[in-house]
């Protein structure tokens, strides 16, 4: 089946500590994003990348990195800059051009769950 | 940039009663409107969308319309059922022609359908 695959789907972080979350789709998309949910909040863009090796900030990037070595692929490291991590984080991926314009539209993964201890 | 508002933020209806989610967004190009439905730990998920090019759109239950001129829109759910509580999210992709677009989110309405 075509989808979005994001793993670990919990994740555990000792304060100090990078951690990378995994996000694959095998839809053929060229643009795949990151977003952050807080609890009753709505959507916040962190990253997002049109092309592989190229990446650009959304709105919330700072303690965040990225990289898009692949089309497929699409890594999120949290790291020890980001202050308050504990989050839902979402991927997700879509079409470029006017395929966007149709039922074709921006796909999510089932998200991962981050918790500083 | 676009910018989207959503309301309520909070809805709860009666099972068998219809709800409505209004969005409203400031940018006249944005020409693609999505509706997401995300249930408790999961990604949200495409339920309906129109264009606008189109003024309504109906899939059973659910409907969408769309004003153009006083640029908003609008998820109807008829029949509400206790499988409709979610978390429901609006957007607007301004296309811009060349290849890329501006995608942005309402902030969401959580719906409660109480049996």
């Amino acid at each position: 089946d075509g989808g979005i695959t994001q793993s670990p789907k919990y994740l555990f972080r000792k304060e100090g500590q990078n951690v990378t979350l995994s996000c694959e789709q095998n839809l053929n998309h060229d643009a795949m994003y990151w977003y952050r949910q807080d609890p009753g909040q709505g959507l916040r863009l962190i990253y997002y990348s049109q092309i592989v090796n190229d990446f650009q900030k959304g709105d919330i990037a700072e303690g965040y990195s990225v990289s898009r070595e692949k089309k497929e692929s699409f890594p999120l490291t949290v790291t020890s800059a980001q202050k308050n991590p504990t989050a839902f984080y979402l991927c997700a991926s879509s079409p470029l051009g006017q395929g966007i314009l149709s039922g074709n539209t921006i796909y999510f993964g089932e998200g991962s769950w981050l918790t500083v201890v | 940039g676009e910018n989207v508002e959503q309301h309520p933020s909070t809805l709860s209806v009666q099972e068998g009663d219809s709800a409505v989610i209004k969005c409203t967004y400031s940018d006249s190009a944005s020409n693609y409107f999505p509706w997401y439905k995300q249930e408790l730990g999961k990604g949200p998920q495409l339920i309906i969308d129109i264009r606008s090019n189109v003024g309504e759109k109906k899939d059973q239950r659910i409907a969408v319309t769309l004003n153009k001129t006083a640029k908003h829109f609008s998820l109807h759910i008829t029949e509400t059922q206790p499988e409709d509580s979610a978390v429901y999210f609006c957007a607007a992709i301004t296309y811009s022609g060349a290849g890329s677009y501006q995608l942005t989110f309402g902030k969401g309405t959580k719906l409660s359908v109480i049996p």
